[in-house]
């Protein structure tokens, strides 16, 4: 069974970074899809970017390009998800999620997200 | 980006009634390869989001039979033949065709 783990809560200073990490186990990590999704408080999801590990090539929302970074480590099938200069309408629940061989390239096996709070 | 508009936004059905949520898509979600990327997903109160249909009516591994999706192009339906109080939450459709990824506003079901 595919098991994603994210890093815990995080307080951040308007104009700081933070970095998320999501562990994901199961077969062929380095050819799976990792997504990013955040969900303000409230609100909807948002689609933030993602990326194959093998090809490391990302790719990013509009709306977030210049801020983010995302980035895989193979050897410990751990994804990362860097978002820069900080706002507070950033504050959300930011999930990673892995894609399954059924249904490629899509959010089939979420983590427990982790909140960001972005406050002063 | 492509706009996906969800109906209604909410909706309360007594336990054992079937219900039924519209997305609709601002442009085609059929790709040339034949298969046509929208998906429908159940996000459980202080749950993470599960997905529930890909493919417009595939079910997921594990996703009970009374759910059930269809349509083509631009229209989309998903269907609960019969509530059950485990249903609660929001659905949300997400086309996939296109980066972004852009998911419907989600439609709230709750329990009469």
């Amino acid at each position: 069974q595919v098991q994603v783990v994210q890093s815990g809560a995080e307080v951040k200073k308007p104009g700081s970074s933070v970095k998320v990490s999501c562990k994901a186990s199961g077969d062929a990590f380095h050819s799976s899809t990792i997504n990013w999704v955040r969900q303000a408080p409230g609100q909807g999801l948002e689609w933030m970017g993602g990326l194959i590990p093998i090809f490391n090539s990302p790719n990013y929302a509009q709306k977030f390009q210049g801020r983010v970074t995302i980035t895989a480590d193979e050897s410990t099938t751990t994804a990362y998800m860097e978002l820069s200069s900080l706002r507070s309408d950033d504050t959300a629940v930011y999930y990673c999620a892995r894609d399954d061989l059924a249904a490629q390239g899509l959010m089939a096996y979420w983590g427990q997200g982790t909140l960001v709070t972005v406050s002063s | 980006d492509i706009v996906m508009t969800q109906t209604p936004l909410s909706l309360s059905v007594t336990p054992g009634q079937p219900a039924s949520i519209s997305c609709k898509s601002s442009q085609s979600l059929l790709h040339s390869d034949g298969k046509t990327s929208l998906c429908w997903y159940l996000q459980k109160p202080g749950q993470s989001p599960q997905l529930l249909i890909y493919d417009v009516s595939s079910r997921f591994s594990g996703v009970p039979d009374r759910f059930s999706g269809s349509g083509s192009g631009t229209d989309f339906t998903l269907k609960i033949s019969r509530v059950e109080a485990e249903d609660v939450g929001v659905y949300y459709c997400m086309q996939a065709i296109q980066l972004p990824h852009t998911f419907g506003q989600g439609t709230r079901l709750e329990i009469k």
